[in-house]
This record gives C-alpha cells, sequence and structure tokens, in this order.
C-alpha cells in the first residue's frame, strides 16, 4: 500500500513553455501532499505543500508565480513549471503523508532546453 | 529552524560487512526521523523510521538507533548486500510525517 505515482517520469520542453506535472496517491487519500526539487548528486529540497481545497504553502524562496501547485483533489496534486528556463531542469518528486509516514513517487526528470 | 547533518558522504563496505551512517540534528522538538533509500533515477523510498518515544527500532538487517540527548541518530544494515548500494538519506521533522528536513546523503557502495 501507500503508493505515490507521477507523471511524466521525465519530460525535455523549450525554454519560456509551460510544463505540467502530476502527482497521484494511488490506493489511499492524501490532504497533504509535497513538491521537492532535487539536482544531481544533491539532497532534496522542499519548494512547497499541497494541501487539499486550499492554497499551497512555498518555502522560503521559491516563486510561487514560477511553480504552480494545485490539488484538486484528495489524491491529485499538480505542479506547474511556468515560462520554464535551463535553471528549472531538475529532478522533481513529489510525496504524501499517509498512516504518519511519508511515501515519495517515483520522480519527474525535467530538461529545459 | 531545523538543519540535519548527515555523516559520512560516501561509504564503501565489502559484502556481508556492516554499514552504519550517523545523522545530527538541530532542534530538540523533532520527533521523527525516517531514513530513505534512492536509487537512481528514482524516488527515495522509505526504509525504516523511529519516532521520539523510542530508542532503538529493528526490521531484519536494519535497525535505527536514536539518541534523544545528543540529538542524534544512526542507521545501520548488517550483512550488507550488493543491492544494498544506493543513496540514503535521514530525516528529522517537528510535525510528525510533514514538513521533513534532509540530511545531505550518504553514497554507500557495497563491494562484492
Amino acid at each position: 500500500g501507500a503508493v505515490v505515482s507521477q507523471h511524466p517520469s521525465w519530460v525535455i520542453c523549450k525554454s519560456g513553455t509551460s510544463v505540467k506535472i502530476e502527482c497521484r496517491s494511488l490506493d489511499f487519500q492524501a490532504t497533504t501532499m509535497f513538491w521537492y526539487r532535487q539536482f544531481p548528486k544533491q539532497s532534496l529540497m522542499l519548494m512547497a505543500t499541497s494541501n487539499e481545497g486550499s492554497k499551497a504553502t512555498y518555502e522560503q524562496g521559491v516563486e510561487k508565480d514560477k511553480f504552480l501547485i494545485n490539488h484538486a483533489s484528495l489524491t491529485l496534486s499538480t505542479l506547474t513549471v511556468t515560462s520554464a528556463h535551463p535553471e528549472d531542469s531538475s529532478f522533481y518528486i513529489c510525496s504524501a503523508a499517509f498512516a504518519y509516514e511519508q511515501y515519495f513517487g517515483p520522480g519527474t526528470r525535467l530538461t529545459v532546453t | 529552524g531545523e538543519n540535519v547533518e548527515q555523516h559520512p558522504s560516501t561509504l564503501s563496505v565489502q559484502e556481508g560487512d556492516s554499514a552504519v551512517i550517523k545523522c545530527t540534528y538541530s532542534d530538540s522538538a523533532s520527533n521523527y526521523f525516517p531514513w530513505y533509500k534512492q536509487e537512481l533515477g528514482k524516488g527515495p523510498q522509505l526504509i525504516i523510521d523511529i519516532r521520539s518515544n523510542v530508542g532503538e527500532k529493528k526490521d531484519q538487517r536494519i535497525a535505527v538507533t536514536l539518541n534523544k540527548t545528543a540529538k542524534h541518530f544512526s542507521l545501520h544494515i548488517t550483512e550488507t548486500q550488493p543491492e544494498d548500494s544506493a543513496v540514503y538519506f535521514c530525516a528529522a521533522s517537528i510535525q510528525g510525517a510533514q514538513k521533513l528536513v534532509f540530511g545531505q546523503g550518504t553514497r554507500l557502495t557495497i563491494n562484492p
């Protein structure tokens, strides 16, 4: 149990375009989901906390207008990277809290050319 | 805010030997300490966790110990196998399984 999926697993986009990443909890309902960013050989950095039915809470230094988060249902949260630039290229990972533990999705590799 | 330090950054052990990874945290209010295993190109996988009311927890070859006085916790892997090779992250939270702060990661290599 406690499976989290992400789609797509990888995406390549041109600079200036927007990209949407989906995060789903497959076998449980998640009132809270999290979005992380991970650069090569580095740790996970929390970007924002996504709450179902309310606005996301962003960490300091994360541009909320650039990284749009929508938690439309108890099983789906989306992250949209708007006007992407090469420096936004990274590994984006979502997670969900369930039964007092946090479970992670497989990640999405974003490359902006 | 919370800060988590993890050591060593790389660890190489012979198959069958034990591996130990240590983490320290700064916020004495932290009450949840999970360990994650991340393989290349994949998301982190929860392997074991411990809460502040417990000093030690074991699951087959994996164990975690917590010293709240010293504010440090450790991951112990016994009888290591090649499939244990991965990057391991510790984390801490003052809100249960909510807002996690991660350590820098340890790249563990098991040599056959």
